[in-house]
């Protein structure tokens, strides 16, 4: 098993749905976890931390279930901005990538 | 300010080169790290350096050398590549050294072409 699985997609969706993408981790001790969005050719930036209480920011939400070892990512209303591979990362002593699940939202 | 720089932002070599890819921030990070990434991959950590010392090397080839020179710059020299050196190498720092739930920023990287 993977350290850390993403779906990769591609997820095309129309403007204004809600997605939602899943990330599992098979180390049961890690304790940081982060959702990046990658644009093609650009740097990984940093979404937004997951935290074990869950946190919004926006269209966005990410959830942390640690009894099944997942994370989640949701976004409401999406954009065509939202366009981009969604990396899963994943820490306990080092960071782990997951693969990206790919977005493309469609006018 | 969240910013990591890269230089060169492009870098074409030939294997008997040696080159050197440069990496600056000034947001006080403890914790810096290279990475390369290939198309349509995750990046893939090389280094990690910890309070100026070298603290992982994740069986990265000699032909890569990394350096930290002081707490805001973190080189990596180049010599007697490969073509499929080929990639996007990628720098990175976090607050403190891993282990942590810090998040790490990335510079924009150096596409980098061995011929």
């Amino acid at each position: 098993r993977k350290e850390v699985e993403q779906d990769p997609g591609p997820f095309n969706v129309p403007e204004g749905a809600t997605v939602a993408f899943n990330c599992t981790y098979s180390n049961s001790a890690s304790q940081s976890f982060f959702w990046y969005r990658q644009d093609c050719r650009k740097e990984p930036k940093l979404l937004m931390s997951v935290y074990s209480s869950g946190n919004e920011d926006g269209r966005f939400t990410a959830q942390l279930n640690r009894a099944s070892q997942y994370i989640s990512l949701l976004i409401r209303d999406s954009k065509l901005s939202d366009s981009a591979t969604y990396l899963c990362v994943v820490g306990y002593q080092k960071v782990t990538f997951g693969t990206g699940t790919k977005l493309q939202v469609i006018p | 300010d969240t910013e990591v720089t890269q230089t060169p932002k492009h870098l074409v070599m030939g294997m008997t080169n040696k080159k050197s890819l440069k990496c600056e921030q000034h947001m006080g990070h403890r914790a810096m790290y290279w990475y390369k990434q290939k198309a349509k991959k995750p990046p893939e950590l090389m280094f990690v350096y910890s309070y100026e010392k070298l603290s992982i090397n994740e069986s990265v080839p000699s032909r890569f050398s990394p350096e930290c020179p002081n707490s805001s710059l973190l080189n990596l020299h180049l010599h007697a590549l490969q073509p499929e050196d080929s990639a996007l190498y990628l720098c990175a720092s976090s607050q403190d050294p891993p282990g942590g739930p810090y998040e790490q920023y990335f510079g924009p990287g150096t596409r980098l072409t061995v011929t």
